[in-house]
């Protein structure tokens, strides 16, 4: 079982928008602003799409943002494209001796 | 940019011990200012931080693996190295390395070498 809870499947047509959550405790997600969220493709590596919970490392498209609120994090697709059907997984620091905990992953379905 | 290439052997047998390295090109790892770290993935599961280590050799493991667990830096080669001791069928899992900030985010990322555990 992961330590941070997100949804199993999401889904979504293209030009809509959607949202997946990743909730955890104050010990992580509520307490820090060290949240990322990874984009993995079948076969292939996570790809680092959010990261400090809101921000963009360079070329990841603008439609994708992060936000936080209490003990869950969300990441918002907006403007969905085939491209973007993948697997989701966020990830936070905790301040447990574990260090960093990942959610279970949300496949994300473009109909 | 920064690449990550993890290599070594796809067949462990039970109890023995899984060795991968990953090698990096396009920056240094003596550098400083990052983390260099390995992290797993189950088939079909998700995401478990093994450990990282910096470039000057101190170093920090997930507790559930810490008893069974070294992670090695060599400089000289712009290589760092992961050894697993005791290894069973729930070690099977893809291996990644991956450059990043402590407790913070992972990029990137290498392709992932799939380690399984047979005899």
């Amino acid at each position: 079982q992961s330590a941070l809870t997100q949804p199993a499947s999401v889904s979504g047509s293209p030009g809509q928008s959607i949202t997946i959550s990743c909730t955890g405790t104050s010990s992580d997600v509520g307490g820090y602003n060290y949240v990322s969220w990874y984009q993995q493709h079948p076969g292939k590596a996570p790809k680092l799409m959010i990261y400090e919970v809101s921000n963009r490392p360079s070329g990841v498209p603008d439609r994708f943002s992060g936000s936080k609120s209490g003990n869950t994090a969300s990441l918002t697709i907006s403007g969905l494209q085939a491209e973007d059907e993948a697997d989701y997984y966020c990830s936070s620091y905790t301040s447990s001796s574990t260090l960093v905990v990942f959610g279970g992953g949300t496949k994300l379905t473009v109909l | 940019q920064v690449q990550l290439q993890e290599s070594g052997p796809g067949l462990v047998k039970p109890s023995q011990t899984l060795s991968l390295t990953c090698t990096v090109s396009g920056g240094s790892i003596s550098s400083g200012g990052y983390y260099w770290s390995w992290i797993r993935q189950h088939p079909g599961k998700g995401l478990e931080w093994i450990g990282y280590i910096y470039y000057s050799g101190s170093t920090y493991y997930n507790p559930s693996l810490k008893s069974r667990v070294t992670i090695s830096v060599d400089t000289s080669k712009n290589q760092f190295s992961l050894k697993l001791s005791s290894v069973t069928a729930a070690d099977t899992a893809v291996y990644y390395c991956a450059r990043g900030r402590t407790g913070d985010w992972f990029d990137p990322w290498g392709q992932g070498t799939l380690v399984t555990v047979s005899s």
